[in-house]
């Protein structure tokens, strides 16, 4: 079955970086682009950019431009997203999405999330 | 960005009764609309694609219609598994933006 598996919460200082996985498996890695999301704290849904698992090309939305870097390792069917300068704002769950939601399949699978607290 | 605005913000609805969530996209999406269910503690779980296509696995009481700026969910007889929070989704334009969210909860 179809499985998107994160790495462990983290906890971090303001000003540093955090890099949370997620490893995929039961289907093509390839074949879908990795979204991540991500809910502060009793809050709603952002969304945080894509990276097509396939080639490796990126989409960020602005707001998170020049802090997020997202990569993959398509040997080990595996997606990372990487934040730097963190703020105590991004104290947040962020999870992985496996989907093309422009190609109007049903495919569409999350991650369990991975919570990042940034405290001082 | 476009701006997508759910409303109701939150409803308290009785089991059995019909329940519609309204989803108004400050411009145009087209039918580029998804919408998801996401429980206390969980992951969101996608309900609705392509505006008006049922997720497979998805129990026929939801369904979903509408294009262009407005879209509702309308969930035909609530289940108590179904007290929850609802999230639409336009993946239209950059950045794909969500509704704030609309949480269903017992009357």
């Amino acid at each position: 079955q179809v499985q998107l598996v994160q790495s462990g919460a983290e906890v971090k200082t303001p000003g540093a970086s955090v890099k949370v996985s997620c490893k995929a498996s039961g289907y093509t890695f390839t074949a879908y682009y990795i979204h991540w999301v991500r809910q502060a704290p009793g809050q709603g849904l952002d969304w945080m950019g894509w990276i097509d698992a396939n080639g490796g090309g990126t989409n960020y939305a602005q707001n998170f431009q020049g802090r997020v870097t997202m990569t993959r390792d398509t040997s080990i069917n595996t997606a990372y997203m990487e934040m730097s300068r963190l703020r105590s704002d991004d104290t947040a769950i962020y999870y992985c999405v496996s989907s093309n939601w422009n190609g109007g399949t049903d495919f569409d699978y999350w991650g369990q999330g991975t919570l990042v607290t940034v405290s001082s | 960005d476009i701006q997508m605005t759910q409303s109701p913000s939150s409803l308290s609805a009785s089991v059995g009764d019909r329940v519609t969530i309204t989803c108004r996209a400050s411009q145009g999406v087209g039918n580029d609309l998804n919408w998801y269910q996401q429980k206390p503690g969980k992951a969101p779980k996608r309900l609705i694609y392509a505006a008006s296509t049922l997720q497979t696995g998805v129990p026929s009481r939801f369904s979903g219609s509408g294009s262009g700026t407005e879209f509702t969910l309308t969930i035909s007889s609530l289940q108590p598994e179904d007290f929850a929070t609802y999230y639409c989704l336009q993946h239209n334009n950059y950045p794909r933006t969500f509704g704030q969210g609309t949480k269903v909860e017992i009357k």
